[in-house]
């Protein structure tokens, strides 16, 4: 079963402008992952924050992790007309068997 | 990084047919594959694991005998729906994990549309 909610559903957001995801999952984690994906396309990995992490960075993106309210959260700054696709965040549980579970995603449309 | 291919891109088939997915680690040896299903505007819903050599793992609710996943070689994971339904269009997306369990490579989906 989906075990975790995103939130918003859908931003729309000025280029330039920030766009903030939440995430929340349900179980114990060893790791969260952020993908995002574009219209009819396969996903594509972002960024991985391990369970004894708190916050990470790559590029313009920024991950947080919260585990004790089991919550995490993505920042894009600085949006391009290109970031415009689906973000998913992703929990694999706490067996390490690469089988993630997907949140229900947020769609961005960033406007030039 | 690593890469995945995943075959055909988009499928139009009439009902009572079957269809085969193929999905191929290129350059890495998969013993683990996960079939992914999407709806439109919905997020992705596993559907089975693919394991190397071995019988697939499905989920609550998924149907091995319409869905049937064999996993033969090191590289290669094949998803056979059988006697295709209109019900069963939908996206289907295949994953591999790299030797650390961690982070999944995905195919870029297949498009299966059944009239």
């Amino acid at each position: 079963s989906q075990q975790g909610e995103e939130d918003p559903q859908a931003l729309s957001i000025q280029e330039g402008e920030n766009a903030t995801m939440n995430c929340s999952y349900k179980t114990s984690i060893n790791n969260l992952q952020w993908y995002r994906q574009n219209s009819g396309r396969g996903l594509v990995h972002l960024i991985l924050i391990r369970s004894n992490e708190r916050e990470k960075h790559s590029g313009r993106l920024r991950v947080t992790l919260d585990t004790s309210k089991k919550s995490s959260s993505l920042l894009i700054t600085a949006s391009r007309a290109a970031d415009t696709a689906s973000y998913f965040c992703a929990t694999d549980g706490s067996g390490n068997t690469g089988k993630l579970i997907f949140g229900q995603g947020t769609t961005l449309q960033v406007k030039p | 990084g690593a890469v995945v291919s995943q075959h055909p891109s988009w499928v139009i088939c009439k009902s009572g047919t079957s269809v085969k997915i193929e999905c191929r680690s290129l350059d890495f040896q998969a013993t683990t594959m996960f079939w992914y299903r999407q709806f439109p505007k919905q997020s992705l819903m596993l559907m089975a694991t693919s394991n190397e050599g071995s019988k697939a793992t499905y989920e609550q609710g998924v149907e091995k005998d319409k869905f049937l996943i064999n996993h033969a070689s090191l590289t290669l994971s094949t998803l056979t729906v059988t006697s295709a339904h209109p019900e069963d269009s939908s996206f289907y997306i295949c994953s591999a994990v790299t030797g650390a369990n961690e982070k999944l490579f995905f195919g870029s989906g297949t498009q299966l549309s059944v009239l």
